[in-house]
């Protein structure tokens, strides 16, 4: 098991809004650590999506949003687009493993 | 330009001592804050946070590896080496580096991974 958990899958029509969960405890996003996000295509490495619970880096469409609240995190797309289908993870800090953790990844299928 | 690559063997066998190699280009691991990491994701399965090294040589290395890892650099080369003992065949998988910042630990910039399969 993850530390971070994160639906295994979630699927939406083109257009429509859809949003991964990321849910950790009082060690890592409830001891107010960043939530980060990242976008994986098949056999590529993954792409940070998300920093800092909120913020995009350059070339992020603005389709992308984050969000944090206690100890849970969400992924936000709208406007779902063919090419959005990928495996998303949450990353944090965990002070009690005094290290990174991921999520167990949420794969995205466009309907 | 942020650039790294894996190096390493594909195949280990079980019980021997892998060793990665990590090399980069376009910053330099005596910036403060400057930070190495490694990943690793099996065929098919989540992503996998293993160690990281910083700038000061601070090093980080995951509770359930910890007994295995040895994470190391060499600023001069930019280069950081990753080593895992006892290689089983549930090791099998792709090992990323990536750069990333103690102030927030994010992993910005990855190397295209390599994979290790561990069998006899």
């Amino acid at each position: 098991q993850s530390v971070l958990t994160q639906p295994p899958s979630v699927s939406g029509a083109p257009g429509q809004r859809v949003t991964i969960s990321c849910t950790g405890s009082s060690s890592n996003l409830g001891a107010g650590y960043d939530v980060h996000w990242y976008q994986q295509f098949p056999g590529t490495a993954p792409k940070l999506l998300i920093f800092a619970n909120t913020n995009r880096p350059s070339g992020v469409p603005g389709r992308f949003s984050g969000s944090k609240s206690g100890t849970s995190a969400s992924l936000a797309i709208t406007g779902l687009q063919a090419e959005d289908e990928a495996d998303y993870y949450c990353q944090s800090y965990d002070s009690s493993l005094s290290g990174s953790v991921f999520g167990g990844g949420t794969r995205l299928t466009v309907l | 330009q942020i650039t790294l690559k894996e190096s390493g063997p594909p195949l280990v066998k079980p019980t021997q001592t892998l060793t990665l190699t990590c090399t980069f280009s376009g910053f330099s691991l005596t910036t403060g804050g400057v930070g190495v990491g490694w990943i690793r994701q099996p065929p098919g399965k989540a992503l996998e946070w293993l160690a990281v090294i910083y700038w000061d040589d601070d090093k980080r290395i995951s509770p359930s590896l910890k007994s295995r890892v040895t994470i190391t650099k060499d600023t001069s080369k930019n280069q950081v080496v990753l080593t895992l003992t006892d290689m089983d065949p549930v090791d099998t998988a792709t090992y990323y580096c990536a750069y990333s910042r103690l102030e927030v630990r994010h992993f910005l910039y990855w190397g295209q991974g390599t994979l290790v399969t561990v069998s006899s």
